[in-house]
C-alpha cells in the first residue's frame, strides 16, 4: 500500500546546480502531477501528465521540466536551481481527471543557498 | 477566473469543542469540491469531496463538510474535536480540466488539552 513515493525527502542545493526530484504511484492512475507549497500560498501546479507520453504546463513551470517515464514514474527536473525554487514539493496521482481527488505523496523539502 | 478563500489562517479550539472551518470560492457553476488534511511532515490527504446531490457529506475521521450554493461555500465540521485532529487543512475546488484546481491557503488547526 505504498500509494504515491517521492525521493528525495530532503535536499539541499546550491545555486545553478541541477537536480530531478522522483515519483512513482502504485494505484495504476493514468494522470500525474506536480506541485510546489509555499508558506500562505496554497499549492500551485507546476506540470501535470494526463496520461502516459503526455505533459502540460500549469500555473508555474518555468525553471522547470518534466518526464512522464511511463505509467508509474513522473519526474521534475531542475535544471539550474534558483533560491526562488526553494519550496516543498509534492506529487500527487489521480484516475482520470481528478474527479475522486488527488493522493499526494509526503513531499521533498528542497532548499536552494 | 475560480479562486477559493479560506478566511481562518489559524484556530484553536480545545479537545471535545466543535470545530468549523470556513471556505468561500468563486465560480460561475457548481464546481467539485474538496477537503484535505495536512499533518506536519506529509502529503495532503483527501477527507472527502462534493459533486452533486445532497449538500452534506460524510468524510473520513468523522468529518463531514456542507454546500451551501447562495453563499457559494463549503465548510467543514467535526462536532468533537480530538487532539490528532491538529494538523492543516485545505479546501480545494475543480472548475474543469486538469489544471482548473485551485487549491486555498489553508488553515492550521491547534487542539488544546
Amino acid at each position: 500500500n505504498a500509494g504515491v513515493t517521492q525521493t528525495p525527502k530532503f535536499q539541499v542545493l546550491k545555486t545553478g546546480q541541477s537536480m530531478t526530484l522522483q515519483c512513482a504511484q502504485d494505484m495504476n492512475h493514468n494522470s500525474m502531477y506536480w506541485y510546489r507549497q509555499d508558506p500562505g500560498m496554497g499549492l500551485r501546479l507546476i506540470y501535470y501528465s494526463a496520461s502516459e507520453g503526455t505533459t502540460d504546463k500549469g500555473e508555474v513551470p518555468n525553471g522547470y521540466n518534466v518526464s512522464r517515464l511511463n505509467k508509474r514514474e513522473f519526474s521534475l527536473r531542475l535544471e539550474s536551481a534558483a533560491p526562488s525554487q526553494t519550496s516543498v514539493y509534492f506529487c500527487a496521482s489521480s484516475q482520470g481527471q481528478g474527479i475522486d481527488g488527488y493522493t499526494f505523496g509526503s513531499g521533498t523539502r528542497l532548499t536552494v543557498v | 477566473a475560480q479562486s477559493v478563500t479560506q478566511p481562518d489562517i489559524h484556530i484553536t479550539v480545545s479537545e471535545g469543542a466543535s470545530l468549523e472551518l470556513r471556505c468561500n470560492y468563486s465560480y460561475g457553476a457548481t464546481p467539485y469540491l474538496f477537503w484535505y488534511v495536512q499533518s506536519p511532515g506529509q502529503g495532503l490527504q483527501l477527507l472527502l469531496k462534493y459533486f452533486s446531490g445532497d449538500t452534506l457529506v460524510q468524510g473520513i475521521k468523522g468529518f463531514e463538510a456542507e454546500f451551501k450554493r447562495s453563499q457559494s461555500s463549503f465548510n467543514l465540521r467535526k462536532p468533537s474535536v480530538h487532539w490528532s485532529d491538529a494538523a492543516e487543512y485545505f479546501c480545494a475546488v475543480r472548475s474543469g480540466g486538469y489544471q482548473k484546481v485551485t487549491f486555498g491557503t489553508g488553515t492550521k488547526l491547534q487542539v488544546i488539552p
